[in-house]
């Protein structure tokens, strides 16, 4: 079953304390995207990766930080410095270079307490 | 800097009434438009999309949308609701920008609600 998984659903964590969101994808996709949705506020563009080893800053990436060491897999590190972490992140993938349909993961809803 | 209005944020519709949610963008160059769905619980998922060709364009479930380029718009319409459309819509465009490579930008959503 081809599709792109994000884990945890929810996560709970204290205030000052990094946490990081896994994305996987088996679609064999080049490009991979980190969002945060906020109520009215749509999804907004944290980091995005075009290929392995390689990735850009998006419009939030501030307190933010990723990785791409694989192909499949473009965790999320929420730090201590982001000011308003609570929120829900989106991952998605697309075939190539985000001119291309991007596919989405069911999202991990993070409250920092 | 690209941008995306989408005009109603909050629409109720009662069951087999016609749908036209307003999706504006502020871009002059070639783009890529999409609207996308969030049904309550789900992922976000792709409606429809336009790149090229006949700019009226036809989706999943019975929805369409028209992109109008003297008008930089991209509005999705259903002739006739279900309960079950109850979800919020994201309309979405592609665009190139400065400095290289494309960028996707969201609108902010309608929360659509239709009532039995």
């Amino acid at each position: 079953d081809g599709g792109i998984t994000q884990s945890p659903k929810y996560l709970f964590r204290k205030e000052g304390q990094n946490v990081t969101l896994s994305c996987e994808q088996n679609l064999n996709h080049d490009a991979m995207y980190w969002y945060r949705q906020d109520p009215g506020q749509g999804l907004r563009l944290i980091y995005y990766s075009q290929i392995v080893n390689d990735f850009q800053k998006g419009d939030i990436a501030e307190g933010y930080s990723v990785s791409r060491e694989k192909k499949e897999s473009f965790p999320l590190t929420v730090t201590s410095a982001q000011k308003n972490p609570t929120a829900f992140y989106l991952c998605a993938s697309s075939i190539r270079p985000p001119a291309d349909t991007q596919y989405f993961g069911p999202g991990t809803r993070l409250t920092v307490l | 800097a690209q941008s995306v209005s989408q005009h109603n944020h909050h629409v109720i519709l009662s069951e087999a009434a016609s749908l036209e949610l307003g999706c504006n963008y502020s871009y002059g160059g070639t783009v890529n438009l999409f609207w996308y769905v969030q049904y309550p619980g789900q992922h976000l998922q792709l409606l429809l999309k336009y790149f090229s060709g006949d700019p009226l364009v036809k989706g999943i479930k019975g929805f369409e949308a028209e992109f109008i380029k003297s008008k930089f718009s991209f509005n999705l319409r259903k002739p006739s609701v279900q309960w079950s459309d109850t979800a919020e819509y994201f309309c979405a465009v592609n665009a190139r920008v400065t400095g290289g490579g494309n960028k996707l930008t969201f609108g902010t959503g309608t929360q659509l609600k239709v009532e039995l």
